[in-house]
């Protein structure tokens, strides 16, 4: 399979822990994008890469969240101290740019 | 700020029955596209339009783009307990280069035999 792949699939958390999703994207793409969708909503965009470079992150990630594309290739998303609202999916997506978007199947992460 | 509202968010109908979803916007987006969600994957790419006033169909899926690239219709005939989901509609973001996607709120769809 050479989709995008992501794990964890699911984590549960205590709260204050720390946790780091692995995105592995399809391998020729150049961009690499983080979403957070919360239960019955759409996702929200969180960050962009294009290759190594981190070229846009939203609001939303505030400073316990840190993401990583050390080689342009796999990308980690960090969480420091997680909290309860931090409870979502994951999810990442790649592109050749500004081309079609596939997704992951995300991370289910549950903070208790 | 690019925001995309969806209607109806919920909606449960009977094998057999059409429906439509709607995605609005007060912005102008460069594209706009269709995922459906499966609970716990990822959204998949169902469409994407780029030209307004465009419309594509996909078996019993018709897509429709806003003349003004402001809004879009998906309508379902006869609808099939398959076609129970999540639908998205997102449009790529105005703001740079980024290729970002802004998403609706989503539409779920139940589909009762």
């Amino acid at each position: 399979d050479t989709g995008v792949s992501q794990d964890p699939r699911h984590k549960i958390t205590k709260r204050g822990q720390n946790v780091t999703f692995r995105c592995d994207p399809i391998s020729e793409h150049n961009r690499l994008y983080w979403y957070r969708q919360t239960l019955g909503q759409g996702p929200e965009f969180l960050t962009y890469f294009q290759n190594e470079a981190q070229l846009e992150k939203s609001r939303l990630l505030s400073d316990r969240f840190s993401a990583e594309r050390p080689k342009g290739s796999f990308s980690t998303l960090e969480i420091q101290r997680t909290e309860q609202g931090d409870s979502a999916m994951y999810l990442c997506a790649s592109s050749l740019d500004r081309g079609q978007a596939f997704f992951g199947q995300g991370t289910r992460l549950t903070v208790v | 700020t690019q925001l995309l509202e969806q209607s109806p968010q919920f909606l449960s109908i009977q094998e057999g029955e059409n429906l439509t979803v709607y995605c609005n916007s007060s912005s102008v987006f460069s594209s706009l596209q269709w995922y459906r969600q499966e609970p716990g994957e990822g959204p998949v790419l169902l469409v994407t339009v780029v030209t307004g006033g465009e419309v594509k169909k996909l078996k019993r899926l018709t897509f429709q783009f806003g003349d003004a690239r402001k809004d879009s219709s998906l309508h379902i005939t006869a609808a099939q307990p398959g076609d129970t989901g999540l639908y998205l509609c997102a449009g790529g973001s105005t703001s740079g280069n980024t290729g970002k996607l802004i998403f609706g709120q989503g539409t779920t769809l139940q589909v009762k035999p």
